[in-house]
């Protein structure tokens, strides 16, 4: 079956880069989303990768997709406290055209 | 604000009672779709609509759970006999068809005691 898996945690010193880590299972998965949670808030629209691309690149974002190994990952440079929040790494596209596989999430934390 | 919108924001419910929520998508949006949050998960999927068509559901609505979107604007999520299990964050999301980006709304959550 569909399954995103990634780490349960992350801790970062502020300045430093930040890398988030997800894999998946299903390699007909047409787009690859990382969402961003803050407590109490719903999940903000990060980033998507279309299947058919290696990276893509928005201002302190990076996202690189590895087809192959199906590894999905997110960096994110100069991290700052603001960026303290739950990523969700997640899939669409595959059994489903429609609906969104997302995995536990990767609770960020900036050291000072 | 013309992001998705749900109400309430937090309801608080005694077992056996029902309970409804409503969400508000985006105005341009036809798709809407609903998913379920438990602490420390990621959201499930749950159901969605194409305009006021329902097009797909999950095993996991269970017949205690109906989801309607009659005119093919805002939709409610409706629970009826509440059970502890079903103590989570409901959250709304909504898209243009054939358009894989799902913007999200701020969640209900629901508390079962």
């Amino acid at each position: 079956g569909e399954d995103v898996e990634q780490s349960l945690f992350l801790s970062v010193r502020e300045g430093d880069s930040s890398v988030i880590n997800c894999t998946y299972t299903d390699s007909s998965s047409t787009y690859l989303y990382w969402y961003k949670q803050e407590p109490g808030a719903g999940l903000q629209l990060l980033t998507y990768i279309f299947s058919n691309m290696d990276m893509k690149q928005d201002q302190r974002l990076t996202v690189l997709l590895n087809k192959k190994d199906k590894h999905l990952s997110l960096r994110i440079a100069d991290t700052q406290t603001g960026d303290s929040a739950i990523y969700f790494c997640a899939e669409s596209g595959g059994s489903s055209a429609s609906k969104i596989i997302f995995g536990s999430g990767t609770r960020l934390s900036i050291r000072p | 604000d013309t992001g998705v919108s749900q109400n309430p924001r937090h309801k608080i419910t005694k077992r056996g009672q029902n309970v409804t929520f409503r969400c508000d998508p985006i105005s341009e949006h036809n798709r809407l779709y609903w998913y379920r949050q438990t602490l420390g998960q990621g959201p499930e999927f749950l159901t969605y609509f194409q305009n006021e068509a329902q097009l797909e559901k999950s095993r996991l609505l269970s017949d205690r759970f109906s989801a309607e979107r009659p005119k093919g604007s805002f939709s409610t999520l409706e629970i009826q006999r509440t059970e502890q299990g079903d103590s989570a964050m409901y959250l709304c999301a909504s898209s243009l068809a054939d358009h894989y980006e799902q913007y999200f709304g701020p969640g209900t959550r629901l508390t079962v005691t």
